[in-house]
């Protein structure tokens, strides 16, 4: 079974803080894709990363970069010198080598950045 | 380009009614998904569609829901007769070629069930 944990029920952080949203996948599978997505106040889902698992260099986007690490089946996302925009509901997910378009959720991590 | 549209964006019923909720995907995208959304069981997938036609429903929650994708640029979901239970957001996505691919979302639809 697949399954994909985001232990963080709710951080909350001062501007300009750095800030890791923790992600824990399970899967059997070999071959499998994770992915960041971001939900802010307005409710969309807006896409962030895709990762499969072959790939474990590390990303980085502006303040956002991205841990990938298959020893412990992590794959964590830091937010540099954090922003009130960055205020959200972040959900990973995960997708395997078979029934390949089903994403799997995590429960999602509420951050909350304040002035 | 215009993303996945959804309507309508908020739906009052009242319990036993039927409520429909549609969906058009990106242009050439061939994947199609529904999602519901509670605090209670957070982001559920229901239903994906590839070239139209519905490839995974495990995630239907029983008879009272059903979707269809008459073409590739229009999708519905439809609970008869709704229920409290189903008050919820209600998300669209799409996706384009290969597998894996990530998804696009829609704004929802926010479900309230009287």
């Amino acid at each position: 079974a697949q399954k994909v944990t985001q232990a963080q029920t709710e951080i909350s952080v001062v501007e300009k803080e750095d800030v890791t949203l923790d992600c824990v996948y399970e899967t059997r599978d070999t071959t499998y894709y994770l992915f960041w997505y971001k939900q802010p106040p307005s409710g969309e889902l807006v896409f962030l990363i895709r990762r499969n698992s072959f790939d474990e260099q590390n990303e980085i986007s502006g303040r956002y970069s991205w841990n990938f690490q298959k020893s412990t089946s992590s794959f964590n996302f830091t937010i540099t010198a954090s922003q009130v925009v960055d205020s959200a509901v972040y959900f990973c997910a995960l997708s395997g080598e078979y029934n390949t378009d089903k994403l799997i959720f995590g429960t999602g991590t509420r951050l909350q950045v304040f002035p | 380009d215009a993303g996945v549209i959804q309507s309508p964006r908020h739906e009052v019923t009242e319990m036993g009614q039927e409520v429909t909720l549609r969906c058009k995907p990106i242009s050439g995208h061939n994947s199609l998904f529904w999602y519901r959304q509670t605090m209670m069981r957070g982001l559920e997938l229901l239903i994906y569609f590839n070239n139209n036609v519905p490839i995974d429903d495990s995630g239907m929650p029983e008879d009272r829901f059903s979707a269809k994708m008459p073409n590739a640029s229009f999708s519905t979901l439809k609970i008869q007769p709704s229920e409290p239970r189903d008050s919820a957001v209600y998300f669209c996505a799409s996706s384009f070629g290969a597998s894996n691919n990530e998804q696009f979302f829609g704004p929802g639809t926010r479900l309230t069930v009287l």
